[in-house]
């Protein structure tokens, strides 16, 4: 009973490198989301998904792009990475409307 | 576009106190969430509630949706209950909206 599984837990990046952050949950959830919480301000939607195949944009999606072939998984690709990428990053997912999320233990991710 | 406000921001108790924290958001909403995350740590979900108010254990959150208010009590707080507690508005969209937290420390 894993819930939501982050990878990796830290990592750090050099300007212009891309890479992966991996989300994964096991209970079937159909919503799935990627979120940013930076210091001083509130957790921030970057993309969300609410189903396998259909992927939209949230509040701050430049330079990320996402994709859902799984129910299961919902990675998070960092195109060209940038200091003001630095972040936690955070995986939630949740069956629906009526029913409350769980999240991931976070992702923290430093640019240099 | 909907905005959630919480306040204090930061809030320090003795062990033992009662402690409330307010929530407020500016348009209707399907459901209002509490969650609680540590130093370092994870985020957790405390609530979800739409009217009327949850208790689990020590937590209280109560909802008044003609306000466009939420609040979270502790009763009985406790060092461990040390933490950020984040009020979130979800909308019809599914979209969760944060609150920037509330800091507390309970001194023993």
């Amino acid at each position: 009973n894993a819930g939501v599984t982050q990878t990796p837990k830290f990592q750090v990046l050099k300007t212009g490198q891309s890479m992966t952050l991996q989300c994964a949950q096991d209970m079937n959830h159909e919503y799935m989301s990627w979120y940013r919480q930076d210091p001083g301000m509130g957790l921030r939607l970057i993309h969300y998904s609410v189903g396998a195949g259909i992927t939209d944009q949230g509040e701050v999606p430049n330079g990320y792009n996402v994709s859902r072939s799984t129910t299961e998984d919902f990675p998070l690709r960092l195109l060209s990475a940038a200091p003001s990428q630095t972040s936690v990053y955070f995986c939630a997912s949740s069956r629906g409307q009526s029913y409350g999320y769980t999240f991931g233990s976070g992702t923290r991710l430093t640019v240099v | 576009k909907n905005e959630v406000e919480q306040s204090p921001q930061n809030l320090t108790a003795q062990e033992g106190e009662f402690i409330t924290i307010n929530c407020s958001y500016s348009v209707g909403i399907s459901a209002l969430h509490w969650l609680q995350q540590h130093p370092g740590g994870g985020i957790v979900s405390l609530f979800m509630l739409s009217s009327g108010k949850k208790k689990h254990g020590r937590l209280i959150a109560t909802i008044n949706i003609q306000e466009k208010h939420s609040s979270l009590h502790i009763t009985a707080s406790h060092p461990r209950d040390s933490a950020v507690y984040i009020c979130a508005s979800r909308g019809a969209t599914n979209k969760l909206i944060f609150g920037t937290g509330t800091l507390l420390a309970v001194q023993p």
